[in-house]
């Protein structure tokens, strides 16, 4: 299947800092990724949407100034967290539609392994 | 938005059949039943769909009514690896594919 993957798997960072984590489809084109977060013990909250080329589309309750998101290309979106806080810790998790799926696996999303945010 | 409604939590015996009920009594026609699971800290991992018929892959069985208002996840043999959430979502078109998922069921696999 298809593989999506998520870097870094892990980071820690000072509050007020800046942390990018990638999204990348290995072995697919996606003009579409999605952007989640998810607290312990709780279910995936989506954030926004990434469109290639285009700006982001936010769920409604997110900043779209504290969480960038970029989709530079086919294969490649970032969430950026600005000025980051202890409340911003979090598991971001992307996933990824395939470009080239038609009929029934054109509705098939491909997740991430998830990046562990620790903001201290 | 069609909705789902799981059960919070479930037990099942490492070996026995575990049977995971779904309720989305709004679908739409054209709307598919997806189901996923997540496993501690890591990424959601697809498991099988469905529009109206039954199907079976290598992982589980999904049972749809035939009224399409709920389905069943079947994994025949569970083990103890197979403890993990387990999200039923109804694939909704609003621009993107959103994928929304609910709270899910958490089935712990006992020896």
């Amino acid at each position: 299947g298809a593989v999506v993957s998520q870097h870094p798997s892990r980071v820690i960072c000072k509050s007020g800092t800046s942390v990018k984590i990638e999204c990348r489809s290995l072995d697919f084109q996606a003009t579409t990724m999605f952007w989640y977060r998810q607290f312990p013990k709780q279910s995936l909250m989506l954030m926004a949407t990434s469109n290639e080329g285009s700006k982001a589309t936010y769920e409604q309750g997110v900043e779209k100034d504290k969480f960038l998101i970029n989709h530079a290309s086919l294969t490649l979106s970032t969430l950026t967290v600005t000025s980051a806080h202890p409340e911003d810790s979090s598991f971001y998790i992307c996933s990824a539609r395939d470009l080239s799926a038609t009929g029934e696996r054109d509705n098939e999303q491909f997740f991430g392994p998830g990046t562990r945010l620790t903001v201290l | 938005d069609a909705k789902t409604t799981q059960p919070p939590s479930m037990d099942c015996a490492e070996g026995r059949a575990a049977n995971l009920p779904c309720n989305h009594s709004t679908i739409s026609g054209n709307e598919y039943v997806y189901w996923y699971r997540q496993i501690h800290s890591q990424g959601p991992q697809y498991i099988i769909h469905g529009l109206k018929n039954n199907e079976t892959n290598e992982m589980a069985s999904l049972i749809i009514t035939e009224d399409r208002k709920s389905s069943t996840l079947i994994l025949p043999h569970a083990t103890l690896r197979d403890t993990a959430v387990y999200y039923c979502i109804v694939r909704v078109y609003t621009g993107g594919f959103k994928t929304i998922f609910g709270a899910g069921t958490r089935l712990f696999v006992k020896a």
